[in-house]
């Protein structure tokens, strides 16, 4: 099946610096992809939505400044956590839809990103 | 928007053990998956199913759509079965966007 990528696995960060994230489609363009935030024991919750070539929609509650997401090609989504604060840890998922015409169901999730902001 | 709620929120199996997990979700979907999360956070795909029965080995899936709930169906439990199970329905107001249920840990004891 197909394969998403996400770098890094897991990053380690200080209180105010800024941490990229990427998600990458290995074997399909993504004209879609998603990105999750999930804290420990809780559920997966949509942050936003990238599209290749326009500018991100986010979901209500998600600071746009805050999370900077570009989708400058169909192989490669970027999440940038701006000015990081121990809150923002969490992890990350992405996901990435082919588009073109794949079923509802050909949707394929990243490894996630393990952030912890100190 | 969408309320998708799943339980029991935790399940403990013996090794061979049956279950079943439920999700109910409060209005008309166009996608409903299930999902499986390992340890360490990917998550699995395991049935796409928006309506009707599934299976696939040991687990099967099935969603009344017109009642608004499907159940996962986890029989002969192995150990390699542990981890959290979420529900996820797609929005009917944005395509491709999931809501997620808070999940099912389950846990098979050897």
């Amino acid at each position: 099946g197909a394969v998403v990528s996400q770098h890094p696995s897991w990053v380690i960060c200080k209180s105010g610096t800024s941490v990229k994230i990427e998600c990458r489609s290995l074997d399909f363009q993504a004209t879609t992809m998603f990105w999750y935030r999930q804290f420990p024991k809780q559920s997966l919750m949509l942050m936003a939505t990238s599209n290749e070539g326009s500018k991100a929609t986010y979901e209500q509650g998600v600071e746009k400044d805050k999370f900077l997401i570009n989708h400058a090609s169909l192989t490669l989504s970027t999440l940038t956590v701006t000015s990081a604060h121990p809150e923002d840890s969490s992890f990350y998922i992405c996901s990435a839809h082919p588009g073109g015409g794949g079923g509802r169901e050909t949707q394929y999730f990243g490894p996630g990103t393990r952030l912890l902001v100190l | 928007g969408i309320q998708v709620e799943q339980s029991p929120p935790d399940l403990i199996l013996q090794e061979g053990a049956n279950s079943t997990l439920r999700c109910n979700f409060s209005d008309s979907v166009n996608n409903l998956q299930w999902f499986h999360q390992n340890p360490w956070g990917q998550l699995i795909n395991l049935f796409y199913i928006p309506s009707g029965t599934k299976q696939n080995g040991r687990l099967s899936a099935t969603t009344v759509a017109t009642e608004r709930y499907s159940l996962l169906y986890i029989s002969s439990s192995q150990t390699t079965d542990s981890g959290v199970y979420f529900c996820a329905v797609e929005r009917t107001d944005s395509w491709g966007k999931f809501q997620f249920g808070a999940g099912t840990q389950v846990v098979v004891t050897p």
